[in-house]
Parts: C-alpha cells; sequence; structure tokens
C-alpha cells in the first residue's frame, strides 16, 4: 500500500462546478498534513494548511479525519485558473510524503 | 521572500559522468530534501537531510549521494548517471517544526543521454 494515495485523475469539470479530491494516508502517526499545487512545467507550491477541526481559504475547503486517515480538498465555484495538478502531502518525522497528484481541468 | 535555488533549470549528460545538483536556500531552514518527479510516479524522496552534515535515505536513494557542509546548501550527487535517471528533480526545504509549509526551487530537469 502507498503511503499517500489520491484519487486518479484527470478531472475535467465545467467553470463553476464543485470539485472533490480524496487523499488517504497510511501512517496513523502522521503529524502535519497539506494541499500543494502544482502548474505544469512549475514548482509545487502550498495551497493550504490541513488541520483537525477543518478550514476554508476563500473557495477551498480542507478537510481532515484522523480516524480514517483520510484528507480532502473541496473547491467550490471552479475556475480556469484552477486548472492545474492538486497534491497531497503528509508530513511524517522530517520527511515529507507527497501523493502521485490529481490533474484537474477546468473547461469554459 | 523565501527562495530556493537550483544551480541549473536543464542539463544534458552523458552516461556514466558523475553530475552534481546542488540547491541554495536562504531562510535558514533545517530541513532539506531532494526529490525525483517522474510522470504517473509523482515526487518521490531521494534523500533529505535535517541538519549539517546529517543525511537520511528517502525512497529511492540508490545511485544517489548527498552532501550537505553547510546549512544553506544541500548538494546531489550521481556517482555515475543512467538513462534512467534522466527526470526532474526538484529540490526543496522547510522549517524542523511539523506544521510548517516546504519551499520548492524551480527545478532541474535532466537528461541522460
Amino acid at each position: 500500500r502507498k503511503e499517500v494515495e489520491q484519487d486518479p485523475g484527470p478531472f475535467n469539470v465545467p467553470e463553476g462546478a464543485t470539485v472533490a479530491f480524496n487523499c488517504t494516508y497510511s501512517n496513523s502517526a502522521s503529524q502535519s498534513f497539506f494541499w500543494y499545487r502544482q502548474d505544469c512545467r512549475k514548482e509545487p507550491k502550498l495551497l493550504m494548511s490541513v488541520y483537525s477541526s477543518g478550514n476554508e481559504d476563500g473557495r477551498f475547503t480542507a478537510q481532515l479525519n484522523r480516524a480514517s486517515q483520510y484528507i480532502s480538498l473541496l473547491i467550490r465555484d471552479s475556475k480556469l485558473s484552477d486548472s492545474a495538478t492538486y497534491l497531497c502531502v503528509v508530513k511524517d518525522g522530517g520527511k515529507l510524503i507527497f501523493g502521485q497528484g490529481t490533474e484537474l481541468s477546468v473547461k469554459p | 521572500d523565501v527562495k530556493v535555488t537550483q544551480s541549473s533549470r536543464y542539463l544534458v549528460k552523458r552516461t556514466g559522468e558523475k553530475v552534481f545538483l546542488e540547491c541554495v536556500q536562504d531562510m535558514d531552514h533545517e530541513n532539506m530534501f531532494w526529490y525525483r518527479q517522474d510522470p504517473g510516479l509523482g515526487l518521490r524522496l531521494i534523500y533529505f537531510s535535517y541538519d549539517v552534515k546529517m543525511k537520511e535515505k528517502g525512497d529511492i536513494p540508490e545511485g544517489y549521494s548527498v552532501s550537505r557542509e553547510k546549512k544553506e546548501r544541500f548538494s546531489l550527487i550521481l556517482e555515475s548517471a543512467s538513462t534512467n535517471q534522466t527526470s526532474m528533480y526538484l529540490c526543496a526545504s522547510s522549517l524542523q517544526f511539523a506544521g510548517t509549509e516546504a519551499f520548492f526551487g524551480q527545478g532541474t530537469r535532466l537528461t541522460v543521454v
């Protein structure tokens, strides 16, 4: 079993749609969780951290369920500029472990 | 602004050559990482370092070594480059504490011919 697993992509959605990405992790002792965004031919950049209580940043909502070892990202009212690959990241000790990423394509 | 700088954006090397990839960060971060990214495989950790002269193997260390002589610099070394090491290499750094984000360099696209 992979340490961090994400929904396979690509997701193709129309502008304005709501889209959800899911991620599971294998180590119950993992300490920190993040969603990163990677644009084509660019480096990954932090989108948001994920907290146990859930957190929201504008159109983006992240949730963490420690009991199920599950992380989610919800994007509301998708924009063309949201097209990118979304990476689920788990921090184990000093290591950052990445999921394979889910590609999102938002169409007009 | 945090800056992580990789020495080359694109590199072409011959099979058997010794290759050095350099990474420098300017935020006094304790942790530094080297990943490679391949289509369909995502980012895979090669090595990481949590302090000067300290290193730990990641998931795919074979064929690679690293050096961290100064806090701000983390070097990845391909002792004898092979064609299966053709990839995008990404360096990252972060503070030591849980919950802190990692910052990435722009990546080095290495082609081994």
